[in-house]
């Protein structure tokens, strides 16, 4: 089973500012890589998938970058209405795992 | 508009069965690979279970694996997931989710496994 982590826990940061979300994976997985956003209450929303390619209808200030173990999820400014969790999703095999989230608090 | 969502979850003792549903509408069902994943109150997001566009192959998490089954019916564009054995630890909100691309679009797999349309869930509790 590939583990994927998560850094950093939390990240507090300001509207309009920049946030870098990080995700490792146990083993390489390509860019076999997912990102969803989680608001309270809410179910996930898919963000990005392949490591890179955005999903329909998301803002394009979310971007995916990475290859291999390494990912990252960027917000290149912050809007409020991006308070949320932020989890990494694998797609290389199955089972298919989360990472334990990022919650981002703005 | 493209929709699911999922039915069937209760409190349920230790040991007992539950089948949760999970109903489709506005997309073709029976070209996407489909997923259920849970998450416990506070917690993470965990994959539960995948069954191809077809039915034809199925996948679990080692944490349900013999004690969960995922079964559909494209006829009636309807996901279900039968429980047994429950534990508590199965206490989860369950969430039916669909693959973002259909299997007709890209070879080699029947699910894509990226999941981009999820219902509002289904809370199953497990307690005496």
């Amino acid at each position: 089973e590939i583990v994927l982590t998560q850094s950093p826990a939390t990240l507090s940061l300001s509207p309009g500012e920049r946030a870098t979300l990080s995700c490792r994976a146990s083993q390489s997985i390509s860019t076999y890589l997912v990102w969803y956003q989680q608001r309270p209450g809410q179910a996930p929303r898919l963000l990005i998938y392949d490591a890179s390619r955005r999903a329909t209808g998301i803002p394009d200030r979310f971007s995916g970058s990475g290859s291999g173990t390494d990912f990252t999820l960027t917000i290149s400014s912050l809007e409020p209405e991006d308070s949320a969790v932020y989890y990494c999703q694998h797609r290389s095999n199955w089972p298919l795992t989360f990472g334990g989230g990022t919650k981002v608090e703005i | 508009q493209v929709h699911l969502v999922e039915s069937g979850g209760g409190v349920v003792q230790p040991g007992r069965s539950l089948r949760l549903s999970c109903a489709a509408s506005g997309f073709t069902f029976s070209s996407y690979g489909m997923h259920w994943v849970r998450q416990a109150p506070g917690k993470g997001l965990e994959w539960v279970a995948v069954i191809w566009y077809d039915g034809s192959n199925k996948y679990y998490a080692d944490s349900v694996k013999g004690r969960f089954t995922i079964s559909r019916d494209n006829s009636k564009s309807t996901l279900y997931l039968q429980m047994s054995y429950l534990r508590a630890e199965d206490t989860a909100v369950y969430y039916c989710a669909r693959d973002v691309i259909p299997s007709t679009d890209y070879s080699g797999s029947g699910s894509y496994d990226a999941l981009d349309i999820w219902g509002q869930g289904t809370m199953v509790i497990v307690s005496s």
